[in-house]
């Protein structure tokens, strides 16, 4: 079936230093979202891209949609000890509601 | 306060012992579904509904039941509990709101089956 791949699977970093996460599909996405999960909680939305390049910003997080609308991003600048969690991306690829789920990318964060 | 609940937050149980876990949330949505997470496996579908008595199964439906008799309570059900079934539990709503469509998560359901 339909999969999205999301690299990396860990990423361990310094305070301070910024982190990015990719989400990449073989076939056209109608829209992507992207969740937060902190440690012991549960998946958080925080926004979703629907036009194709589309880019939003919420503070220190940027969050971008590929020209071809095949790959996304989230990227931190200057990460924070409340940036720790595992950040999904989840995407729509047809016309029903159905999310197809990245793996996720656990983030550490050293103070 | 808009939330969807989930019981029980942990639960022990045997091989074969029938086991429901409630999911109700308050803020009129009409889709729903069940996830489960497994470490490395990320989030898996069970079940979802979209809407009262409408329901579908996922990607991994096999051994759970749902039903969705009201808009606000959707019910997972193992009617005879194995052990490849003790996961993390979600349940979570949705609201089509301007093109958008947020799910909320439920706080989750550890279930252990021994």
């Amino acid at each position: 079936g339909q999969q999205v791949m999301q690299i990396p699977q860990y990423q361990h970093v310094q305070e301070g230093e910024d982190f990015t996460t990719y989400c990449n599909s073989s076939t056209t996405l109608s829209n992507i979202q992207w969740y937060k999960q902190r440690p012991g909680g549960h998946p958080v939305f925080l926004i979703q891209l629907v036009k194709s390049g589309e880019v939003k910003k919420q503070k220190r997080l940027t969050f971008q949609f590929g020209e071809a609308k095949k790959n996304s991003s989230l990227h931190i600048t200057a990460t924070q000890t409340t940036d720790v969690g595992t950040y999904f991306c989840a995407a729509n690829a047809g016309n029903n509601r159905k999310l197809i789920w990245g793996l996720g990318t656990s983030l550490a964060v050293n103070p | 306060e808009a939330q969807v609940t989930q019981n029980p937050r942990y639960l022990i149980t045997v091989t074969g012992k029938k086991l429901t876990v409630t999911c109700s949330q308050n803020m009129n949505h009409e889709y729903m579904s069940w996830y489960r997470q497994d470490p490395g496996l990320g989030l898996r579908q069970i079940y979802y509904s979209m809407n009262v008595e409408v329901t579908d199964k996922g990607d991994v439906p096999e051994g759970y039941k749902v039903s969705r008799k009201e808009k606000r309570n959707f019910p997972l059900i193992l009617e005879s509990p194995s052990p490849n079934q003790t996961s993390l539990y979600f349940c979570a709503s949705s609201f089509l709101s301007g093109g958008v469509d947020t799910q909320y998560f439920g706080p989750g359901t550890r279930l252990t089956v021994l």
